[in-house]
C-alpha cells in the first residue's frame, strides 16, 4: 500500500527556520517525482514544487523559488520542504504528493495527511 | 505560466442532479489535466487524470472530457458524499498550476 506520512504540526516565529518531512512507503520512492502543495487558510491549492528523488532534479513555482528548498534523502525514502527564514504569510497547510505515471508523468495520485505550519509575527 | 480558470466558483445542487464544472486553460495543455476532490480538513483526492481517465476506485458517475484549452468534470447523479470542493490542475508544463476551485454545495 502506497503511503506518504508527513511530520507533525509546527508553530514557529517569523525569522525562524523550519524543515518538514514526508516519508514514503509501499513503492519505489526513488523512481517517482514528489511534490509539495500549499493551502493557506480558507484558500485553494498552490503548487510549490517537485523533486525527482532519484537524481534530485527539482522544479519550483516562481512564486516560491528562492523562499523554500525542496530536497530528498532516498536512503530513508523521505522528502523535505524547508525555509531558512519564515514569514507570517507562510502560515498554511502543506501537503506532499506523489506524481503518478502511466505513459508519462501525470497528476498527484497519492497524498500525505498534511502538515500545518503556523508562523507568528 | 499557464492560468487555469474554473467556473462556476460555487455551485448549488441537489442529490440526484447532474452537474458540470468547467476549467479553461490560458493556452493549450493537450490532455494533461487532472481533477481533484477535496473535503474540509482532508487531502485532495485524484478523480480524473489525462482529462478523461478515471482514477482507480473512483465511482463511474464522475467523468471528464476536453482537450486543448477547455475541459469539463461531470457528475452524472450527485450523491451526498460528493458535496466538496473540486480543483482542476494542468501538468502539461512547469510550473504546474491549479484552478481556483469550485465549491459544490447542497441546495
Amino acid at each position: 500500500e502506497v503511503q506518504l506520512v508527513q511530520s507533525g504540526a509546527e508553530v514557529k516565529k517569523s525569522g525562524e527556520s523550519l524543515k518538514i518531512s514526508c516519508k514514503g512507503s509501499g513503492y519505489s520512492f526513488s523512481t517517482y517525482w514528489l511534490g509539495w502543495v500549499r493551502q493557506m487558510p480558507g484558500k485553494g491549492l498552490e503548487w510549490v514544487g517537485v523533486i525527482y528523488v532519484g537524481d534530485s532534479d527539482t522544479r519550483y513555482s516562481p512564486s516560491f523559488q528562492g523562499h523554500v528548498t525542496i530536497s530528498a534523502d532516498k536512503s530513508i525514502s523521505t522528502a523535505y520542504l524547508q525555509w531558512s527564514s519564515l514569514k507570517a504569510s507562510d502560515t498554511a497547510m502543506y501537503w506532499c504528493a506523489r506524481r503518478g505515471y502511466t505513459s508519462r508523468w501525470e497528476g498527484f495520485d497519492y497524498w500525505g495527511q498534511g502538515t500545518l505550519v503556523t508562523v507568528s509575527s | 505560466d499557464i492560468q487555469m480558470t474554473q467556473s462556476p466558483s460555487t455551485l448549488s445542487a441537489s442529490v440526484g442532479d447532474r452537474v458540470t464544472i468547467t476549467c479553461r486553460a490560458s493556452q493549450s495543455i493537450s490532455s494533461w489535466l487532472a481533477w481533484y476532490q477535496q473535503k474540509p480538513g482532508k487531502a485532495p483526492k485524484l478523480l480524473i487524470y489525462k482529462a478523461s481517465s478515471l482514477e482507480s476506485g473512483v465511482p463511474s458517475r464522475f467523468s471528464g472530457s476536453g482537450s486543448g484549452t477547455e475541459f469539463t468534470l461531470t457528475i452524472s447523479s450527485l450523491q451526498p458524499d460528493d458535496f466538496a470542493t473540486y480543483y482542476c490542475q494542468q501538468y502539461n508544463s512547469y510550473p504546474i498550476t491549479f484552478g481556483q476551485g469550485t465549491r459544490l454545495e447542497i441546495k
